[in-house]
């Protein structure tokens, strides 16, 4: 049983499109993140959210809109995708806010725009 | 602002050899630091992490980390690397309700 799934694993596309990467957890927790890594393997926190509540938005385009139907699942949309948006895109959830007792990621979607 | 710097980019070892990954992080309350590893292709894993108490702490695969208040340090230990071993390490800090900050990773490769 796999922990925090993300699909699709792989996304290639062309510039201009929208695409969605769908996260769920199965651990009860309360809190869902989505970090970006780009190619350099620097991770970046994008959104957090708790309980369906956004509680962090970091600077991030406002092609990005993450959406919460419920705290297992926490998805990300990108409208208009362009080349910079090429990275893998990691969901992680944790028990509390803050992720204090430390992060479950799931697998990754590597995004290739081009 | 938090930040954690990892000084090591890239460490190449042969296989026995010991390890020592460097984290230093500057944060203004009690933190609670973390080891993370991403092997090849792979998500990240939770290799250890310190909340408070034994500064010394075990983690999963040998590994072990020591926190060093004094000296802003979280350095991660292996004292005889296998090939396995070759993946990327994150150190991060956090605390409270904040979200942890990660270091910019730690390229290890282990020749066998």
């Amino acid at each position: 049983d796999t922990a925090v799934s993300q699909t699709p694993k792989y996304l290639v596309t062309q510039m201009g499109n929208d695409k969605s990467i769908k996260c769920e957890q199965n651990l009860g927790h309360d809190t869902m993140y989505w970090y970006k890594q780009d190619s350099k393997k620097f991770l970046k926190i994008m959104f957090s959210y708790n309980n369906k509540e956004l509680i962090i938005n970091e600077t991030v385009p406002n092609r990005f809109s993450p959406k919460s139907p419920d705290k297992a699942h926490l998805n990300l949309h990108i409208n208009s995708l362009e080349l910079g948006d090429s990275a893998v895109y990691f969901c992680a959830s944790s028990q509390n806010t803050g992720g204090s007792y430390g992060y479950t990621f799931g697998s990754g979607t590597r995004l290739t725009v081009v | 602002a938090q930040s954690v710097s990892q000084h090591n980019h890239h460490v190449i070892l042969s296989e026995a050899a010991s390890l020592e990954l460097g984290c230093n992080y500057s944060y203004g309350g009690t933190v609670n630091l973390f080891w993370y590893v991403q092997y090849p292709g792979q998500h990240l894993q939770l290799l250890l992490k310190y909340f408070s108490g034994d500064p010394l702490v075990k983690g999963i695969k040998g590994f072990e980390a020591e926190f060093i208040k004094s000296k802003f340090s979280f350095n991660l230990r292996k004292p005889s690397v296998q090939w396995s071993d070759t993946a990327e390490y994150f150190c991060a800090a956090g605390g409270g309700s904040y979200i942890p900050t990660f270091g910019r990773g730690t390229s290890l490769i282990v020749h066998p």
